[in-house]
């Protein structure tokens, strides 16, 4: 199972682009990288996944390196509701993905 | 369309007791999970349901055990609640993966149980 690192906290302001790296340096061939976001009280929600290259939607984007063995969400122009843990896992089959403790980000006005 | 839905919202028990936990999905997938947090921690993977009529160990089954009644309903049951289960739990559910990706879950609202 590929084991993640990321920070345990990270604070913005509204209006800033905020980038959290995703390490996963055991990553395997097949193994997809997937992020959730998660607010209080709720369950975590997809925000993306990617395989290789570069990967956009319309709430995030996701830059993974040639190599893999880490990652990057970005989130353009946070705002106060941005506020929640964002987890980063790797892996094949979903029952194979494990839930670190995330990263917590606060946004301030 | 409802999504992934739970029952109860909230459960207090005494430690022995025994409940089940009810999630439902209208989304026709196959794949269902049921997950626990702890206060401050990530989710972990009690048990999942890869398709009907299958079921199996996640990380953390002790003490649980679980029934994929039909195609969409996974119930988790505890047979002797013990503090230690005192967690928030969620159910979630997935069409599951294909060739070039994986499906993303949908999760429930969470049950929040206290064991005292």
């Amino acid at each position: 199972l590929a084991k993640t690192t990321q920070p345990i906290s990270m604070d913005s302001y509204e209006g800033q682009e905020v980038n959290i790296t995703c390490s996963h340096n055991n990553i395997a061939t097949n193994d997809y990288i997937t992020w959730y976001q998660q607010f209080p009280s709720q369950g975590p929600r997809f925000i993306i996944q990617g395989y290789k290259t570069k990967v956009t939607n319309e709430v995030a984007s996701l830059f993974i390196p040639a190599d893999r063995k880490s990652s990057t969400l970005s989130l353009p122009r946070v705002s106060l509701s941005d506020t929640a843990v964002y987890y980063c896992l790797v892996g094949d089959y979903t029952d194979k993905l494990i839930f670190g403790t995330g990263t917590r980000l606060q946004v301030f006005p | 369309n409802a999504g992934v839905t739970q029952t109860p919202k909230f459960q207090v028990l005494k430690t022995g007791q025994s409940m089940t936990l009810q999630c439902a999905q209208d989304m026709n997938h196959n794949s269902m999970y049921w997950y626990r947090q702890d206060p401050g921690m990530g989710l972990r993977l009690i048990y999942y349901s890869a398709s009907e009529g299958t079921t199996d160990k996640g990380e953390v089954p002790n003490g649980y055990n679980v029934s994929r009644l039909n195609k969409r309903e996974f119930s988790l049951r505890l047979e002797s609640a013990a503090p230690s289960q005192t967690s928030v739990y969620f159910c979630a559910s997935s069409a599951g993966r294909t060739g070039t990706a994986l499906y993303e879950q949908y999760f429930g609202p969470g049950t929040r149980l206290t064991v005292t």
